[in-house]
């Protein structure tokens, strides 16, 4: 079965540096979304592509977060300087024509 | 707006015993509704959703829901908890009308006793 691929699944990084995640979708998925989840919380979104482009990305803190999926596949997320607000889980999902997103094992990050 | 509330956060109940965990959604339009179980340090996985049709929905695990429009709601039920089902347990909405973005809600946290 295809699943969503994402590493690392843990990342520790002290503040101030630079950090990225990548995402590898389910095969033939145009759209991915990025969302992250604080402890405690749902997911919420972050950013949205179709293809390549970028379908939404109001909730994207643009002054340190960064997300790009240059082919229309796999994407990467980079937050640069990581603040200790940022640790959270950064989950990834794809999905198809049939409306349901898939999720990856997701990224834990913990910033300090 | 869109949004969902679980107004459950955390629900213990015994192992064998009926579960029932609440949703309520706002949504504009016709919505796309989901049911996700989180282990703990995992990704989600889907165990039911409702996109149109028969209002009460099979999904994995021996999960339901029922979708109630007139009350905007959209509960999970199992009829005997198992101890593997403890976990977080999110509803989510979505659509065509937001360019098929979900909305979460918190999340409810089942406890299972033996």
């Amino acid at each position: 079965e295809a699943e969503v691929a994402q590493s690392p699944r843990y990342k520790i990084t002290e503040k101030s540096q630079a950090v990225a995640f990548w995402c590898d979708p389910i095969s033939g998925h145009a759209t991915l979304y990025w969302y992250r989840q604080i402890l405690g919380q749902g997911p919420e979104l972050l950013v949205q592509f179709q293809d390549e482009s970028v379908v939404d990305d109001s909730q994207l803190p643009k002054d340190r977060f960064s997300a790009e999926r240059l082919k229309g596949v796999d994407s990467t997320l980079k937050i640069q300087p990581a603040e200790l607000g940022d640790s959270a889980m950064y989950l990834c999902a794809s999905s198809s024509q049939d409306r349901e997103q898939y999720f990856g094992p997701g990224t834990r990050l913990t910033v300090t | 707006a869109q949004s969902v509330t679980q107004p459950d956060i955390h629900i213990t109940v015994s192992e064998g015993a009926s579960l029932e965990l609440r949703c309520n959604y706002s949504y504009g339009a016709t919505p796309y509704l989901f049911w996700y179980v989180q282990s703990p340090g995992q990704g989600l996985q889907l165990l039911l959703k409702y996109f149109s049709g028969d209002t009460l929905v099979q999904g994995i695990k021996g999960f339901e829901a029922e979708f109630k429009r007139s009350q905007s709601s959209f509960n999970l039920r199992k009829p005997s908890v198992h101890w593997s089902d403890a976990a977080e347990y999110f509803c989510a909405v979505g659509g065509m009308d937001t360019g098929n973005q979900f909305y979460f809600g918190t999340g409810t946290s089942l406890t299972v006793i033996p």
